[in-house]
C-alpha cells in the first residue's frame, strides 16, 4: 500500500530556514499536502502541490516536489517561534479521495 | 473560506456506553467525508470513508459495529463509538471535500474521546 515517511524531528533557531523533507512511495499519488498541527488542535492545510509542478511558493513556504525520486520538502523561511507545530506530509491519488499522511515532523523553534 | 466544525471537542464518557461525534461543513456542501483517528505522538490512520446517502466504506481492520458512521446529509456527518472501552480513548478528526470540486480536504478541530 501506499507509504509516506517523514523525519521526526527538526529544531532551528528563529530567523533561520527550516526545511522539512518527505517521500512517499505510491507513484499514482497526484496530490500532495502539507498540513500544521498544534498541541490539541486539529490540522490546518498549510499548502499542496500537484504531481505536474516542481515547486510551489505561498509567502514564507515553498514546496519543492521531485516526482523522479518521490521526494517532497517544504521550506518555512524566517522560521519564527509560533511555527512550532507537527507538520504532515500527505498524498492522494485523486481530489476526491482519501489521504494518507506520514508520521509528522515535530518542528522546535528556539528564540 | 471553508470551515469544518467537529462537537464535541472533549468528551469523557464511562466504560459501555456510547458517543456520537459529529462533523459539520459549515459553508460548503460535502459528498465525501473522512474520519481520522490519532493515537499520540503519532499520524491520522484513516478510520472510514462517509459517503452521503450510502453506506460508509471502512479501512481493514476497522471494526463497522463498534463505529457507526452516518452521513444524512450534505453538510453532517456522524461517528458513534459504541460499548466505549479505555482503548477507544484518541483523537478522532474529521475530514471533508468540498462537492464544488476544490482540492484540498478541509478538517475539523478534532475531538478527544477519553474512555473511564
Amino acid at each position: 500500500g501506499e507509504d509516506v515517511e517523514q523525519s521526526l524531528f527538526l529544531s532551528v533557531r528563529e530567523g533561520d530556514s527550516s526545511v522539512i523533507n518527505c517521500t512517499y512511495t505510491d507513484s499514482s499519488s497526484t496530490y500532495l499536502y502539507w498540513y500544521k498541527q498544534e498541541p490539541g488542535a486539529g490540522l490546518q492545510l498549510l499548502t499542496y502541490i500537484f504531481s505536474n509542478m516542481d515547486m510551489k511558493q505561498d509567502q514564507r513556504l515553498t514546496v519543492l516536489l521531485n516526482k523522479k525520486d518521490k521526494h517532497l520538502s517544504l521550506r518555512i523561511a524566517d522560521t519564527q517561534t509560533g511555527d512550532s507545530a507537527i507538520y504532515f506530509c500527505a498524498e492522494s491519488r485523486t481530489n476526491a479521495g482519501k489521504s494518507t499522511f506520514g508520521d509528522g515532523t515535530t518542528l522546535t523553534v528556539k528564540p | 473560506g471553508a470551515v469544518v466544525s467537529q462537537h464535541p471537542s472533549r468528551v469523557i464518557c464511562k466504560s459501555g456506553t456510547s458517543v456520537k461525534i459529529e462533523c459539520r461543513s459549515l459553508d460548503f456542501q460535502a459528498t465525501t467525508m473522512f474520519w481520522y483517528r490519532q493515537f499520540p505522538k503519532q499520524s491520522l490512520m484513516l478510520m472510514a470513508t462517509s459517503n452521503e446517502g450510502s453506506k460508509a466504506t471502512y479501512e481493514q481492520g476497522v471494526e463497522k459495529d463498534k463505529f457507526l458512521i452516518n452521513h444524512a446529509s450534505l453538510t453532517l456527518s456522524t461517528l458513534t463509538v459504541t460499548s466505549a472501552h479505555p482503548e477507544d480513548s484518541s483523537f478522532y478528526i474529521c475530514s471533508a471535500r468540498d462537492s464544488g470540486g476544490r482540492t484540498e480536504a478541509f478538517f475539523g478541530q478534532g475531538t478527544r474521546l477519553t474512555v473511564v
